[in-house]
Parts: structure tokens; sequence; C-alpha cells
């Protein structure tokens, strides 16, 4: 069955620094996945997807992710984080079949320090 | 594009209680889904629809839930005789037909079983 684990529950970065978010799927054939954010109280943002091609991604605030099948990761990157990124972080994976659900990880949360 | 619209965005309801809640998808979107966001973890799917077809159920919703898209627009989940373990945060979102094409969520409703 298809599953996403992000191992970092929570990771605190100051503001201006580098950021990467790991996450690592399960999944039998060619994975398509999702990074999404989510603000408190708010619901989700898709931040990036990756279906197939360059498997360097970009996606929207300045995000990017690298897609690397040897290590089954989409890990989430930023070169200079704002303290306006500070949120929840979700991996995702597109269920195989017809619904095309969503399987999510935990989330990983972001706090910015000055 | 107005984005997913979910209402109410609170709910505060004594256990017992019948509760509903409506998602205005996308208008263009055929496919809707309903997920369910307990606290610290990721939304897990609950339901998906195809246009007014509900076409998978989890097992997670139980027979106290039911999900309705009539006329396939607007959908409605309500929750019978609901108890602590319904609160949580549930979550709609709607996708254009077409493989893996990204959902677009909805800000939620926060249900709270007193």
């Amino acid at each position: 069955a298809q599953s996403v684990t992000q191992p970092d529950i929570h990771i605190t970065v100051s503001e201006g620094a580098s950021l990467e978010l790991r996450c690592n799927y399960s999944y039998g054939a060619t994975p398509y996945l999702f990074w999404y954010v989510q603000s408190p109280g708010q619901g989700l943002q898709l931040l990036l997807k990756y279906f197939s091609g360059d498997t360097l991604v970009q996606g929207i605030k300045g995000f990017e992710a690298e897609f690397k099948r040897s290590q089954s990761s989409f890990n989430l990157r930023k070169p200079s984080v704002h303290w306006s990124d500070a949120a929840e972080y979700f991996c995702a994976v597109v269920h195989g079949g017809a619904t095309n659900k969503l399987i999510f990880g935990t989330g990983t949360l972001l706090a910015v320090q000055p | 594009d107005t984005g997913v619209s979910q209402n109410p965005r609170h709910k505060i309801t004594k256990r017992g209680q019948n509760v509903t809640f409506r998602c205005d998808p996308i208008s263009e979107h055929n496919r809707l889904y309903w997920y369910r966001q307990t606290l610290g973890q990721g939304p897990e799917f609950l339901t998906y629809f195809q246009n007014e077809a509900q076409l998978e159920k989890s097992r997670l919703l139980s027979d106290r839930f039911s999900a309705e898209r009539p006329k396939g627009s607007f959908s409605t989940l309500e929750i019978q005789r609901t108890e602590q373990g319904d609160s949580a945060m549930y979550l709609c979102a709607s996708s254009a037909d077409g493989s893996y094409q990204p959902q677009h969520f909805g800000d939620g409703t926060r249900l709270s079983i007193l």
C-alpha cells in the first residue's frame, strides 16, 4: 500500500537560513507527489507537484523539491526562509486507481525564529 | 476561480447531535473529495464524488456519516449522533477531470464535540 513518511515532526530555522523538509514515499510504480502548506486554522495550499520528467520541480513562494527514485524521496527546499513561511507542511502521494485520492504524511511543523 | 468554499468554518455541538457541513467546489471541477484531519495528523480520505456519483467511501466513514452531491455541484457531509471522536477538521477538495489533477482545498470546517 502507498504511504508517506515525514520523519521530522517539528523543525525550527532562523529567518534567512536554508530549509529542507524530508519526505519518503512507498509506492510500487511511478509516484505522483505533492507538497502542500497549511497555516493555522486554514486549508491546504498546493506548493508544487511532481508527475514525471525533470526531477527538480519549482513551486510557488520560492520552494522547490527534488524527486529521487533511488532514495524514494521527495524533499522540499527553500534557499532562504522568511518569517511568513512558518506553517505546517504536508507531503502527499496519489493513491493508484480511479479516484486519485491523496495519501498524506503526518506533516512537519516549521517554526521560524528571528 | 473563487476557490473551494466550506461552511460553516466552525461548529460546536453536543454529543449525540447531528451536524451537516457544506462544500462548494470550484465551479468547473467534476471531482470532489472529503478528508478528515485530526490534531497532529495529515488529512485522511473519507469519500469521493465524480459529478453526482459517490464512487468511493473509506472505512473511516461509519454508517453515522453520509455525504451527498446532488446535481454534481455542492456537496454536504452529515454526521448523525456525533461522538467525541468526531472532533476534527473536515476538509473538502475539488479537482478537474484527468489523471492526477491537483486537488484544491477549502479552509475546512472545524468540528468540536462537547
